[in-house]
């Protein structure tokens, strides 16, 4: 069974740091995605990772995939308090045949502090 | 281009009733997927169609179904509802593989009471 760790689950940063959200992954897998979601409202996507190796950057947020250590980043540089929503990665993982699900981290809830 | 529709928006139900769920996709992708969001359970997976068959489902009782239908447009129903199925319902589309990624819906937001 495919087992997705995120951390940290909090984290509170000033305004204009760098922090770094962790996304650990129990089995093989080639494809990872980040999403972040803002209170009450649904998934919007942000980065899709399909090889190892691979590292995609959408202003302020930096994702990258290591698919031989089972984990991802997502890099936050100098952050505004627009970044301020909870960020799940989750892990496509071929359960049978071509039959895909995704499976989710607990999400990282960012607050931005001025 | 048009995104994933999701309808109703917010259900209150009672204890017992049962309930439909109505997603149509992305034009083009015939691949379906709902998830359950809870605050305990987080995001789980329930189950994904492709071209109107069910190809996978998550662990979830058989009081959760599902299907697809021609146009791709999917439904999920839950059957004797329990306070426990509160929650909001994603679903999402994407072109075989998900090579493309996921995209969500907004979502419908079921109370059971």
């Amino acid at each position: 069974e495919l087992k997705v760790e995120q951390n940290p689950l909090f984290l509170s940063m000033q305004e204009g740091k760098n922090y770094t959200i962790y996304c650990n992954y129990s089995t093989t897998s080639d494809r990872l995605y980040w999403y972040r979601q803002d209170p009450g409202k649904s998934l919007e996507s942000l980065f899709v990772l399909l090889s190892n190796g691979a590292v995609k950057q959408e202003g302020r947020l930096m994702a990258s995939l290591d698919t031989k250590a089972r984990l991802s980043t997502l890099h936050i540089t100098a952050a505004v308090h627009d970044l301020s929503a909870t960020y799940f990665c989750a892990v496509d993982g071929l359960s049978s045949g071509s039959a895909r699900q995704l499976t989710f981290g607990s999400g990282t809830q960012l607050t931005v502090l001025p | 281009k048009a995104g994933v529709t999701q309808t109703p928006r917010y259900l209150i139900k009672t204890r017992g009733q049962q309930v439909t769920l109505s997603c149509s996709p992305i034009s083009g992708h015939r691949s379906v997927s709902w998830y359950q969001q809870t605050p305990g359970q987080g995001l789980q997976f329930l189950f994904e169609y492709f071209s109107e068959t069910q190809r996978n489902k998550g662990n979830f009782p058989g009081r959760f179904s599902g299907r697809q239908f021609s146009n791709s447009r999917s439904e999920m129903n839950v059957s004797t509802l329990e306070l426990g199925d509160s929650a909001l319902y994603l679903c999402a589309s994407s072109r075989q593989g998900g090579v493309d990624g996921y995209t969500f819906g907004s979502g419908t937001r079921l109370t059971v009471v």
